[in-house]
């Protein structure tokens, strides 16, 4: 059975960093586009940052640019969110995605929650 | 950007009735390859989102055929034939045509 499985959150001062990290099994992950999408505490959905299948596009939503940073190793079939300068406005449940055509998710991780408070 | 709105905001509905829900762009979602990249998820409570609907009318894999998608450049409906209980939740609609990528505000389904 496909899976995403997403680790890293926790609480952290604002200023302060975090990794987050998303397992990919039982698909291929590297003919896949991936995405981080935040879900703020009883808030709606918003999209954070995109990767290429291979790694050579990188997107990210304006709030995020210059703090985030997307990358992916395709041999651990993993994708990564390097958050720095954290604000807290960036508390949410971070979660990973695919999409196989950039047209639409199909498939979502559970998420894992960065909480950024003093 | 492209803003998505979504009405109704939330949506009180009796077991059997049918549901609707409309998602307007504010630009069109007519991609080159003549799709349009509107999607449809629905978040169950305590749950992921799930993909319902992709590239306007195309039901994922598994999602009952009660549920359908209709539309074309900026207008979109998500229709529901005869809801169930185990359909609510809330539902977003998506856009990809061009990053950022967005979401409409959310419609929550209720049960009467």
């Amino acid at each position: 059975e496909e899976q995403l499985v997403e680790s890293g959150g926790g609480l952290v001062q604002p200023g302060g960093s975090l990794r987050l990290s998303c397992a990919a099994s039982e698909f291929i992950f590297s003919h896949y586009w991936m995405s981080w999408v935040r879900q703020a505490p009883g808030k709606g959905l918003e999209w954070v940052a995109m990767i290429r299948e291979d790694g050579s596009e990188k997107y990210y939503v304006d709030s995020v640019k210059g703090r985030f940073t997307i990358s992916r190793d395709n041999a651990k079939n993993s994708l990564y969110l390097q958050m720095n300068s954290l604000r807290a406005e960036d508390t949410a449940l971070y979660y990973c995605t695919r999409s196989a055509s950039r047209a639409a998710y199909d498939f979502w991780g559970q998420g894992t929650l960065v909480t950024v408070s003093s | 950007d492209i803003v998505m709105t979504q009405s109704p905001l939330s949506l009180p509905v009796t077991p059997g009735e049918p549901a609707s829900i409309s998602c307007r762009s504010s630009q069109s979602l007519l991609h080159s390859n003549q799709y349009h990249f509107l999607s449809w998820y629905l978040q169950k409570p305590g749950q992921s989102p799930q993909l319902l609907i992709y590239l306007g009318s195309y039901r994922a894999s598994g999602v009952p055929d009660r549920f359908s998608g209709s539309g074309s450049g900026t207008d979109f409906t998500l229709k529901i034939s005869r809801v169930e209980a185990e359909d609510v939740g809330v539902y977003y609609c998506m856009q990809a045509l061009q990053t950022p990528i967005t979401f409409g505000q959310g419609t929550r389904l209720e049960i009467k």
